[in-house]
């Protein structure tokens, strides 16, 4: 079954306004989060990521929030602008394998609208 | 400049023909992976390695096979292609800290 999931194929938000992104995982041993942006004809790369010892993780506009017990994630940006249109990928992983290897839901395409 | 680096960036191959992907990395990381990138289904992992001389299969490692004969280089093998392999690879690299760096991606097409 799909370990990590993304429930929402895509969401649209005015520009200035709070885009929501969620993740659901299913593997307990999962210790990792992380969220991925990525442009058309681009690479992913990382924006921004947390450990399960903490519950939130803020840099900048960005804005993690990890529930352990209802094994669920999301992101938060706030002031949304038109250059956050991209796909976001969610991931997670165990740190304890030392293998770093993550998997990634399908991804949700954000689209923010001036 | 690329730390991690793809040939070729576009590849079209023929049904049953044997397919290539290269990865170069220049970040020394231990760990590199191959994933696929296909509509309605993200990334997903193929093979990946801890280290030279070392390979693992990842969530769908059927119908490839990979190497790694370095630190720097680690190749995704395709024997047989199929039309079905038809996809965006991407190869990335990283310590155990979990933090990929992606390579720019290769886009094949199996006719």
């Amino acid at each position: 079954g799909q370990q990590v999931k993304q429930s929402s194929p895509s969401l649209t938000v005015q520009e200035g306004g709070i885009s929501i992104l969620n993740c659901d995982y299913e593997n307990d041993m999962f210790d990792y989060f992380a969220w991925y942006k990525k442009y058309p004809d681009n690479s992913p790369t990382l924006l921004i990521s947390v450990r399960s010892n903490v519950d939130k993780r803020e840099d900048g506009r960005l804005t993690v929030f990890l529930n352990k017990s209802g094994k669920h994630f999301s992101l938060h940006i706030t002031a949304s602008q038109p250059e956050d249109t991209a796909v976001y990928l969610c991931a997670a992983g165990e740190t304890g394998a030392n293998t770093g290897k993550l998997t990634f839901g399908h991804g949700t395409i954000l689209r923010v609208h001036p | 400049e690329a730390a991690v680096t793809q040939s070729p960036r576009n590849k079209v191959a023929v049904t049953g023909g044997k397919v290539t992907l290269s990865c170069n990395q220049t970040n020394n990381h231990n760990n590199m992976y191959w994933y696929r990138q296909d509509t309605g289904h993200g990334l997903r992992l193929i093979h990946y390695s801890y280290g030279a001389g070392s390979t693992e299969k990842g969530d769908i490692p059927d119908g490839y096979k990979a190497s790694r004969p370095s630190q720097e280089n680690f190749s995704l093998i395709l024997e047989l292609a199929t039309p079905s392999q038809t996809s965006v690879y991407f190869c990335a690299s990283s310590t155990s800290q979990n933090t990929l760096y992606f390579g720019a991606g290769t886009r094949l097409s199996v006719l």
